[in-house]
């Protein structure tokens, strides 16, 4: 079992709806990450967090808003989503970014499949 | 920019043959390169991590080489069973703008293995 765990693990929810997404990760890392999985289209990583302070927004649109309190928790606050939003968001952490030791493995969870309507 | 292409996009083989998935990428100047193993609905489990410094890295059936310096890496499945079946993805590591190095992992869009029994 994953030691990286999210909630909810599938969400429908309207344009007008305002909705979050929680990532944990019980691993002791210091990095998490956001990826959104689309049909058909490779993996696209969103943000990175380490020790808490945000490294990397890969112009991500802003009705999609990251936050990351500490090293164990993630989460992305969703509003006014369009339907080609829909897709698996996934969670991942590893030990961190940062300096030489960039060899770290990530660690996914298991994903939030979320459905804009 | 960092692409990654994996080839097949699907393949279907009767249990017990011996395959071969692929992977190239477009710049050498990686950290680490990762196979992973998705299955429908679900995260990402990682198989094998390979270094930019070693060429190839082994679990139980599974082997996974690298040759940094033609942009390309294979993942060998040995005596495929159905349980195999699932999508496996390619991600490189890379580092971030201005040379910081960062945890940003660029993705394959998979290859999708059915074993029929």
């Amino acid at each position: 079992e994953t030691g990286v765990t999210q909630t909810p693990r599938h969400l429908v929810m309207g344009m007008t709806n305002k909705k979050s997404l929680k990532c944990e990760q019980h691993l002791g890392h210091n990095a998490m990450y956001w990826y959104k999985q689309s049909a058909k289209k490779p993996l696209e990583l969103m943000f990175v967090y380490n020790f808490k302070e945000q490294t990397e927004n890969n112009s991500v649109p802003s009705r999609f808003s990251p936050e990351c309190p500490n090293s164990s928790h993630l989460f992305l606050h969703l509003h006014t989503l369009q339907p080609e939003d829909s897709a698996l968001y996934l969670c991942a952490s590893s030990l961190r970014t940062s300096g030489n030791l960039n060899s770290y493995e990530q660690y996914f969870g298991p994903g939030t499949r979320l459905t804009v309507t | 920019k960092q692409e990654v292409t994996q080839i097949p996009a699907a393949l279907s083989v009767p249990e017990g043959e011996n395959l071969v998935l692929n992977c190239s990428f477009t710049d050498s100047a990686i950290y680490n390169l990762q196979w992973f193993r998705q299955d429908p609905g679900k995260g990402l489990t990682s198989l094998l991590l390979i270094q930019s410094s070693q060429r190839e890295q082994t679990s139980g059936r599974l082997n996974a080489s690298l040759d940094k310096s033609s942009g390309r890496s294979t993942l060998y499945i040995a005596a495929s069973q159905p349980g195999d079946s699932a999508t496996y993805l390619c991600a490189v590591k890379t580092s971030g703008a201005g040379g910081t190095s960062y945890g940003k992992l660029t993705f394959g869009q998979g290859t999708i293995l059915t074993v029929h029994p």
